[in-house]
C-alpha cells in the first residue's frame, strides 16, 4: 500500500540558510499535518491542512511557513535556520480530519 | 489543554516476558481518540491503534493488548510475550475531534514523552 512520502530523507544546512520539505500524502488523504521532533523528544505539532486551507496552528515560529497545494502536497519552508532547528520533521495525512494519521518516514534536518 | 503523561522512561525486559506500557491522559474534551505509536530505531513512527472515547472495550491484536479505563484516563498498552524486535520507543497519543471549540477545531495529535522499551534475550 502506499504510504507518505516525505523529501528529502535527509538535509543539511548551514545557519541562516533555507530549507524547504515536501510530503506526498497518502492518496485520496486531503488532510495534511507536519510535527517536529527534536533529539530524545516527543513530536510537537506545527500545522495541519485540510482540503488546502490551514486547519490548526502549532507551536511553528514564525520563520517558518507551509502550504497545501492543488494535488494535495505540502511543503514547509523553513528560514533563517538555526541550530535548534536540527531536528526530525515528520509529516502526516489522514483521510479527513479525526481519522487516523499515517506518519512518513522523516526528514532528518542537520544545521550547522 | 490537552496533556500525555508517560511515567515510564525506559522498561527493560527479558525475551517473552510480558509488559505494559502505561499511559494516563488530560482532556477538557468529552470525546476525544487515544492512540499508541511505535517508534523502532529506524525512526519511523508506526501507528499501532487508535481508540474513540466512547469506546471502551479492550482490544487485542495479536500479542498486543490495550486496555482503556476512562474513569481513570488511562490507556494502557500490553505486549505479550515480548520479542527482541518490538524494542523501540512507544508514544502513546491524544487528540480531540474535529471542530472541538476546547483545542481551537483541529485534531493534532498531542503526545506522551514516550517509553523506551528494551527487550533483551
Amino acid at each position: 500500500a502506499a504510504g507518505v512520502i516525505q523529501s528529502p530523507r535527509h538535509l543539511i544546512k548551514e545557519k541562516r540558510e533555507t530549507a524547504t520539505l515536501k510530503c506526498y500524502p497518502i492518496p485520496r488523504h486531503d488532510t495534511v499535518y507536519w510535527y517536529q521532533q527534536g533529539p530524545g523528544q516527543d513530536p510537537q505539532f506545527l500545522i495541519s491542512f485540510y482540503e488546502k486551507m490551514q486547519s490548526d496552528k502549532g507551536s511553528i515560529p514564525d520563520r517558518f511557513s507551509a502550504q497545501q497545494f492543488s494535488d494535495y502536497h505540502s511543503e514547509l519552508n523553513m528560514s533563517s535556520l538555526e541550530l535548534g532547528d536540527s531536528a526530525l520533521y515528520f509529516c502526516a495525512s489522514s483521510l479527513e480530519m479525526g481519522h487516523e494519521q499515517f506518519f512518513g518516514p522523516g526528514t532528518r534536518l542537520t544545521v550547522l | 489543554a490537552q496533556k500525555v503523561t508517560q511515567a515510564q522512561t525506559e522498561i527493560s525486559v527479558v525475551e517473552k516476558e510480558d509488559v505494559t506500557l502505561d499511559c494516563v491522559y488530560e482532556t477538557r474534551d468529552t470525546t476525544y481518540y487515544l492512540f499508541w505509536y511505535k517508534q523502532p530505531p529506524s525512526g519511523e513512527l508506526v501507528f499501532l491503534i487508535r481508540r474513540n472515547s466512547f469506546d471502551e472495550q479492550n482490544e487485542i491484536s495479536g500479542r498486543y493488548s490495550w486496555n482503556f479505563q476512562k474513569s481513570t484516563s488511562s490507556f494502557n498498552f500490553t505486549i505479550t510475550a515480548s520479542q527482541v524486535v518490538d524494542s523501540a520507543v512507544y508514544f502513546c497519543a491524544l487528540s480531540a475531534l474535529p471542530g472541538s471549540i476546547l483545542t481551537g477545531g483541529g485534531n493534532k495529535l498531542t503526545f506522551g514523552t514516550g517509553t523506551q522499551l528494551k527487550v533483551e534475550l
